[in-house]
């Protein structure tokens, strides 16, 4: 069974920063793309961020880019979120989710996480 | 790049079959076979419902169905149930600095 499970979120000041974790399990992780989206409350989807199956190709949503940093260790199963310069509405639940592909071109999530908290605030 | 435009809401009756639209630009819905659909219930995390326009994962009901027409993507739900009532997501891939835009979600409402 896959699984997806995200810690690291928390409450933080505006300007400050903090690194999400995605533990992976159920299927093999170094032969896909993963991705982070988040969804602010009461509102929709957001993509934020994706990486390829080895980590040469990352994408940013351009709200992130410059501030956020997207990284895996497959030796770990493990997917991060380096998130600095944090900003009010950067706000939300955040959602590991995994593609159904190995790279960036056509995204697919058919597994996503529970979800981490994220709350900034002074 | 700004969303793709989905309805706010749709209802439907059981039994009968709605459609939810998806419109975006030729850099993203109208320029790939790109497009999928993702079920949210309040609480929940997103699941996914089509990929590549018209594909259903394994486990999903033949009542969705996706298509698309030059811009505009559309998800419908035939034989409409009451645990159809869901907030519904079209994504796509996009040309633009932003590899990945989300629609701004549709409320399905089962009458």
């Amino acid at each position: 069974e896959v699984q997806l499970v995200e810690s690291g979120g928390g409450l933080v000041q505006p300007g400050r920063s903090l690194r999400l974790s995605c533990a992976a399990s159920g299927f093999k992780f170094d032969d896909y793309a993963m991705h982070w989206v988040r969804q602010a409350p009461g509102k929709g989807l957001e993509w934020v961020s994706g990486i390829t199956w080895n980590s040469d190709n990352t994408g940013y949503a351009d709200s992130v880019k410059g501030r956020f940093t997207i990284s895996r260790d497959n030796a770990k199963n493990s997917l991060y979120l380096q998130m600095n310069s944090l900003r009010v509405e950067d706000t939300a639940l955040y959602y590991c989710a995994k593609d159904i592909e190995w790279e960036l071109l056509d995204p697919d999530f058919d597994h996503w996480g529970q979800g981490t908290l994220v709350t900034v605030s002074s | 790049q700004s969303a793709l435009t989905q309805p706010a809401s749709v209802s439907g009756s059981p039994g009968q079959s709605i459609t939810i639209s998806c419109t975006g630009t030729s850099s993203d819905v109208g320029g790939y076979n790109y497009v999928s659909w993702y079920q949210q219930h309040p609480g929940k995390a997103p699941r996914l419902m089509i990929y590549d326009v018209r594909n259903r994962p394994s486990g999903v009901s033949n009542r969705f169905s996706g298509s698309k027409s030059g811009n505009t993507a559309s998800l419908t739900i035939s034989g409409l149930q009451a645990d159809d009532e869901a907030d519904y997501y079209c994504n796509s891939y996009t040309s633009s600095s932003t590899l990945v835009v989300f629609g701004t979600g549709t409320k399905v409402t089962v009458l």
